[in-house]
């Protein structure tokens, strides 16, 4: 079975800062995918950042960027330079049918 | 907009009532799937269909019936709802490319209430 962790289920940051949120994950296919999403309260699903996993090089998108560890199976997501607007639910997936961790709440104070 | 449009947003049905969520997709997409949301679960799928004429279970079947009218439309049946289905339900579509990867697009969701 195919599995996503987030052990986070809460992270706080000040603007302006950076904040780093976990996942891990567990899969016995050889070639998958990773994606970060993004939900505001509006509930809309924005997709963030998504990684290859035969790519070695991590996936950056402005502010967001990756770290991607595939031997220890790791795909923590860096936000730089916090906003307001980051506040959010994040939630890491992956593979060919997408499965989901179960999220961590992010929110950026003043 | 192209995009994942799902119809309706909010709904409340009694204890053994039916009723069919329609999702469409305008970007020619191959692939949709249906997702619930619960509180500290996550998405979890219910089912899915890879392309147009196909459709295979996913997580949480149970409860659910789905049918792919045509490549653009793909829609959740409950039968005889249940409190236990009181849920977010998400569409999504995705273009299927076997070189690339394609993120998937997400319709705004249905809040279901199951009374």
């Amino acid at each position: 079975a195919q599995t996503v962790t987030q052990s986070q289920p809460e992270m706080s940051v000040q603007e302006a800062e950076t904040v780093t949120l976990s996942c891990t994950y567990d899969t016995s296919e050889n070639n998958y995918y990773l994606f970060w999403y993004k939900q505001p309260p509006s509930r809309q699903m924005i997709l963030v950042i998504r990684q290859e996993a035969y790519k070695q090089q991590n996936a950056t998108e402005n502010r967001f960027s990756v770290n991607f560890q595939k031997a220890a199976k790791s795909f923590s997501l860096k936000i730089s330079d916090s906003q307001l607007g980051d506040t959010a639910m994040y939630f890491c997936a992956g593979y060919s049918t997408l499965t989901f961790g179960k999220g961590t709440m992010l929110l950026v104070s003043p | 907009n192209a995009g994942v449009t799902q119809t309706p947003k909010f709904q409340v049905l009694k204890t053994g009532q039916s009723m069919t969520l329609q999702c469409a997709q305008d970007m020619n997409h191959n692939s949709m799937y249906w997702y619930r949301q619960d509180p500290g679960m996550g998405l979890r799928l219910i089912y899915y269909s890879a392309s147009e004429g196909t459709t295979d279970k996913g997580e949480v079947p149970n409860g659910y019936n789905v049918s792919r009218l045509n490549k653009r439309e793909f829609s959740l049946r409950l039968e005889s709802a249940a409190p236990s289905q009181t849920s977010v339900y998400f569409c999504a579509s995705r273009k299927s490319d076997l070189f690339k990867s394609y993120g998937y697009t997400f319709g705004s969701g249905t809040r279901l209430t199951v009374v």
